[in-house]
């Protein structure tokens, strides 16, 4: 298996553009997470899906912030619109539904609002 | 609310072993999982105890303290390679999520 995909690997963008980041699952993976990492406030989740659900929002810091899981194998994160302080390495990262400690995670966004 | 502390950073020489800490708030407890993650890398899993006792994969061992909500990773004989930051995690909870520490950057040293 090839893995959680993450596209694109880096995005650099201005104040007030929109980002869409995006993410492929392991296949038969039933919870898929968005995580974002900063080095002052570590590594927060922002939400995540059970099959293809979201369950819990409550970290997206803003309504700028929006996610989707059309089908099993691919979500979105987007920020609309995006401030410097969306500035971070953004992780998607997926379990199956039987060992949900254990998270694969993607190579993860480095996204750099300017 | 879930609140995990760690040690900022740890420094130890090769072949040595090092004992990395975690203490935990948490309202509701499920278990303990440990990630390494290298620089520019992404977070990769190490292992979970969701009792108490030691676990032992390898060369790495974690340990959990429910009673103290306490647990810790355990490396034996360390290698450059094992320089890296290293995460608990608290749940999964009753909705499959997982909250984690501050991390602990491990600098093995020559």
């Amino acid at each position: 298996d090839a893995g959680v995909i993450q596209s694109p690997r880096h995005e650099v963008t201005e104040m007030g553009q929109e980002v869409t980041l995006r993410c492929k699952p392991i296949s038969g993976h039933n919870s898929l997470f968005w995580y974002r990492q900063t080095m002052m406030r570590g590594l927060e989740l922002l939400i995540y899906f059970n099959n293809n659900v979201p369950i819990d929002d409550s970290g997206m810091p803003e309504d700028r912030f929006s996610a989707k899981m059309p089908n099993a194998s691919f979500s979105t994160l987007k920020i609309q619109p995006s401030e410097p302080r969306d500035s971070a390495v953004y992780f998607c990262a997926s379990s199956p539904k039987a060992t949900n400690e254990k998270l694969f995670f993607g190579s993860g966004t480095q996204l750099s609002v300017l | 609310g879930q609140s995990l502390e760690q040690p900022s950073e740890v420094t130890a020489v090769e072949g040595a072993i090092v004992q990395i800490n975690c203490t935990y708030q948490t309202s509701g407890f499920y278990g303990l999982s440990w990630y390494q993650q290298h620089d520019g890398g992404a977070p990769t899993f190490l292992s979970y105890n969701a009792l108490d006792g030691l676990e032992e994969t390898g060369r790495f061992s974690s340990f959990l303290s429910r009673s103290d909500s306490y647990g810790y990773l355990l490396l034996q004989e360390l290698q450059m390679k094992d320089s890296a930051s290293y995460f608990c995690a608290e749940g999964p909870g009753g909705g499959n999520k997982l909250t984690f520490g501050t991390g602990t950057q491990l600098k093995v040293e020559l």
